[in-house]
């Protein structure tokens, strides 16, 4: 089973400047997260979709950032304009949307190191 | 709120030794579910072991355990015979509430677990 896919692995960029991340999730999961991971930081939830519907982006600096799944598949995480703050790694996860509760285990991306000058 | 605590920055441990890595966590809800993860310098996020607030055995998954104290509501991770290749980021995570279609992970600070030959 192929795991979660992202492009491109790294990026860097100057601010100001615009930058697009895609994300893959596993095949049949409906629900996929984007997170962002500062240095020395763990993972902040930035945008959860279910299927192509957005379920959380309260942490989500919407003045800058965009994300959609307009298919309920693939993803797009897009900022514009970075600053230096945006500076991260984006890490995309899945998981499968089980009827009963259970463990709702995510699998991760390799993730986006961004940096921005 | 949800929160994570993870105290120790940084853990050393000799190879073949077991090692016990700290978390502490709030939040109000009755229903909940706690992670952990693992993350390799390669940066991708593995999932190690969870436990179910309603749980009522500590979760085991080979040499992974969590000592889930709810009273205290601590779910420090042990990990037995440690291994070089079990250096790496660790951290801690939680979802709650768990019957909600909000499905994101809060994660702590994480620990760097450092392995001696």
């Amino acid at each position: 089973e192929a795991g979660v896919a992202q492009s491109p692995r790294y990026k860097i960029i100057e601010k100001r400047q615009s930058v697009a991340f895609w994300c893959n999730p596993i095949s049949g999961h409906a629900t996929l997260y984007w997170y962002q991971q500062i240095l020395g930081q763990g993972p902040k939830l930035l945008i959860q979709f279910q299927n192509n519907g957005v379920v959380d982006d309260s942490q989500l600096p919407k003045d800058r950032f965009s994300a959609e799944r307009l298919k309920g598949v693939d993803s797009t995480l897009k900022i514009q304009p970075a600053k230096l703050e945006d500076s991260a790694v984006y890490l995309c996860a899945s998981s499968y949307f089980p009827l009963l509760v259970g463990t709702y285990e995510q699998y991760f991306g390799p993730g986006t190191r961004l940096t921005v000058t | 709120a949800q929160k994570i605590t993870q105290t120790q920055p940084g853990m050393f441990v000799q190879e073949k030794e077991a090692v016990t890595l700290d978390c502490t966590y709030d939040t109000s809800d009755q229903s909940y579910g706690l992670f952990w993860y693992k993350q390799p310098s390669s940066g991708e996020m593995i999932f190690l072991i969870y436990q179910g607030s309603y749980d009522e055995q500590n979760a085991t998954e080979g040499r992974y355990s969590l000592n889930f104290q709810k009273a205290r509501k601590s779910a420090n991770l042990v990990i037995s015979a440690s291994q070089l290749g079990d250096s790496a980021m660790y951290f801690c995570a939680m979802r709650s509430p768990l019957d909600t279609g909000r499905r994101a992970l809060t994660f702590g600070s994480g620990t760097r677990l450092q392995v001696q030959p």
